[in-house]
């Protein structure tokens, strides 16, 4: 089953308004969850590391600003996309490493499916 | 710049083996060779991973040369829900392993 959830599964919003996307750990605790970008037809873009009880760290290129990470708890990463623009308009996903058998393995949410008009 | 090389896409019949080729021939020696893949307009699903040794799990069997530059995902007997991109990636274990994609290969399996 799903160890890792998103929410919502898609939103579609007005230019100029901000939007929250919800990342989970269902079973497990995350110190450090990862989201990631993916426009159509291309790969998976890193865009920053949620770190929970610290600032988030972002890959270069990616304006802090626009894209806000909380890492309230240790189960929850929220990303809000601030002002969105047509230009935003994306597939976002988060991941969080899961320990399994003394190793930790990055597993990913079902990603967010977002619509700026 | 990604650190693996694989070939853009390949196609496979439906219950013969897919036998995926990846080039890491910069892998360091704590990097792990992972492998995802992507169902359209999925998240990633994790399939297996291995530092030196083969592995193997219900899902796949992972291939790693002597050398370690390069390995092989084995999926045994492909169905038509295998149809996506598979994507191998190199990164050191744990949260500081960031995952950084490549471009992947689209498999398509044909009844």
């Amino acid at each position: 089953g799903a160890v890792v959830s998103q929410h919502p599964s898609w939103v579609i919003c007005k230019s100029g308004t901000s939007v929250k996307i919800e990342c989970r750990s269902l079973d497990f605790q995350a110190t450090t969850m990862f989201w990631y970008r993916q426009f159509p037809k291309q790969s998976l873009m890193l865009m920053a590391t949620s770190n929970e009880g610290s600032k988030a760290t972002y890959e270069q290129g990616v304006e802090k600003d626009k894209f806000l990470i909380n890492h309230a708890s240790l189960t929850l990463s929220t990303l809000t996309v601030t002002s969105a623009h047509p230009e935003d308009s994306s597939f976002y996903i988060c991941s969080a490493p899961r320990p399994i058998g003394g190793e930790e393995t990055q597993y990913f949410g079902p990603g967010t499916r977002l619509l700026v008009l | 710049d990604a650190k693996t090389t694989q070939p853009p896409s390949m196609d496979c019949a439906e219950g013969r083996a897919a036998n995926l080729p990846c080039n890491h021939s910069t892998i360091s020696g704590n990097e792990y060779v992972y492998w995802y893949r992507q169902i359209h307009s999925q998240g990633p699903q994790y399939i297996i991973h291995g530092l030196k040794n083969n592995e193997t799990n219900e899902m796949a069997s992972l291939i790693i040369t002597e050398d370690r530059k390069s390995s092989t995902l084995i999926l045994p007997h492909a169905t038509l829900r295998d149809t996506a991109v598979y994507y191998c990636i190199v990164s050191p274990p744990g949260s500081w392993g960031k995952l950084q994609f490549g471009a992947g290969t689209q498999v398509v399996v044909t009844p």
